[in-house]
């Protein structure tokens, strides 16, 4: 079974910090998602990457993606209170029938 | 353009009752997924579906739990003889198509059993 790994699972910075977040899986994939989740709420879609050497930014957020390394790695620069949340990477195979394999999620405190 | 869409958000039964949780998809997504978030955990895969077809099924239970998606209305996974360990958030997600690409979620069901 794929495993998805992310670390660190906690996370407290201070505002206007810089600091990267890892998710590590298990077996091939080309494809890498990340999600932001606020308490009692859904997941929203972040980035997509679909590539190898794949990097997207947002704002104060970059992900990229290595597939021979089996690693993204999710950046923020800048750290504001409004980034506080619980953030997920997700990895799917089209071989196990699309299904999204997640990671256990990384709960991000930004103090001012 | 509504997303995908769940019902009800919240839920409360007694242990021994069944839960119906509903799920209707993004307008021209036909590819709809559950998964399920215990407390301060990711979300896992349970069921993948088509319209009238179950694709994938593998992180189902296999007592109690069973999901459907009818040709018309909406995905419906059904726990039925609910207990406490089935309290968690259950979000469906749905897709336009099966390969590559990414998952829209709902605004998830809270279930509390009692």
């Amino acid at each position: 079974e794929l495993k998805v790994e992310q670390n660190p699972l906690f996370l407290s910075m201070q505002e206007g910090k810089n600091y990267t977040i890892y998710c590590n899986y298990s077996t091939t994939s080309d494809r890498l998602y990340w999600y932001r989740q606020d308490p009692g709420k859904s997941l929203e879609s972040l980035f997509v990457l679909l590539s190898n050497g794949a990097v997207k930014q947002e704002g104060r957020l970059m992900a990229s993606l290595d597939t021979k390394a089996r690693l993204s790695t999710l950046h923020i620069t800048a750290a504001v209170h409004d980034l506080s949340a619980t953030y997920f990477c997700a990895v799917d195979m089209v071989d196990t029938g699309n299904q999204f394999y997640f990671g256990t999620g990384t709960s991000l405190t930004v103090i001012p | 353009n509504a997303g995908v869409m769940q019902n009800p958000r919240h839920l409360v039964r007694r242990r021994g009752q069944e839960a119906r949780l509903r799920c209707s998809p993004m307008k021209g997504h036909s590819h709809v997924y559950w998964y399920r978030q215990l407390p301060e955990e990711g979300l896992k895969f349970m069921v993948y579906l088509q319209k009238e077809n179950i694709i994938d099924e593998s992180g189902m239970p296999k007592e109690r739990f069973s999901a459907e998606f009818p040709k018309e209305g909406p995905s419906i996974l059904r726990i039925q003889q609910v207990v406490r360990g089935d309290s968690a958030a259950y979000f469906c997600a749905s897709s336009p198509r099966s390969a590559v690409g990414e998952q829209f979620f709902g605004p998830g069901t809270r279930l509390t059993v009692l």
